[in-house]
């Protein structure tokens, strides 16, 4: 069974820094494209960052271009999303998404979410 | 704002059928046959219900059907049930940095 588990969100002060872990079981990881999706509280879905099965495609939606790093350890199995410079607006459940293996752009398995709150 | 446009919100009665429009671009949904529908109920993950425009993945209902014209992607479920109610998400790849855009999303009220 596809189990994608992601931890490490929390409170965090404006300017500061996260870093989110998303555990994938049940599938050969490093064979998958991986992405992190948002979602702010009551608002729609926002694709955050794709990184390819080796690392060496890595993609950044603008609005966090520059302080998020998007990164993978394909021995333990795991996606990461390093947040630096933090602002209210990042505040979100974060997703890690796999690729459905039609093609890299639909996502058939999500985790449950972990929840990023910016705020002083 | 988001960029692809959904409406806000539809409604049927149950058995009627409904259909989300999706509305982009000819860099992204009148480019690409890569539009995807999801399922969001409250307070869980999303659901993949259609890929690549028009397919359904394996056990999604074939009330589920999506099609595209120019740059509008369309969502229809035919035969409405309560548990349909949810809200409603299309995606689709972009030649833009970007590569992945959503739309706004469309609440789907099951009268």
């Amino acid at each position: 069974e596809v189990q994608l588990v992601e931890s490490g969100g929390g409170l965090v002060k404006p300017g500061g820094s996260l870093r989110l872990s998303c555990a994938a079981s049940g599938f050969t990881f490093s064979s998958y494209s991986m992405n992190w999706v948002r979602q702010a509280p009551g608002k729609g879905l926002e694709w955050v960052s794709s990184i390819s099965s080796s690392s060496s495609y890595i993609y950044y939606a603008d609005s966090v271009k520059g302080r998020f790093t998007i990164s993978r350890d394909n021995a333990k199995n795991s996606l990461y999303l390093q947040m630096n410079s933090l602002r209210a607006e990042d505040t979100a459940v974060y997703y890690c998404a796999r690729p459905s293996g039609w093609n890299d752009w639909d996502f058939d398995y999500w985790g449950q979410g972990t929840l990023v709150t910016v705020s002083s | 704002q988001s960029a692809l446009t959904q409406p806000a919100s539809v409604s049927g009665s149950p058995g009627q059928s409904i259909t989300i429009s999706c509305t982009g671009t000819s860099s992204d949904v009148g480019g690409y046959n890569y539009v995807s529908w999801y399922q969001q109920h409250p307070g869980k993950a999303p659901k993949l219900m259609i890929y690549e425009v028009s397919n359904r993945p394996s056990g999604v209902p074939d009330r589920f059907s999506g099609s595209k014209s120019g740059n509008t992607a369309s969502l229809t479920i035919s035969g409405l049930q309560a548990e349909d109610e949810a809200d409603y998400y299309c995606s689709s790849y972009t030649s833009s940095s970007t590569l992945v855009v959503f739309g706004g999303g469309t609440k789907l009220t099951v009268l």
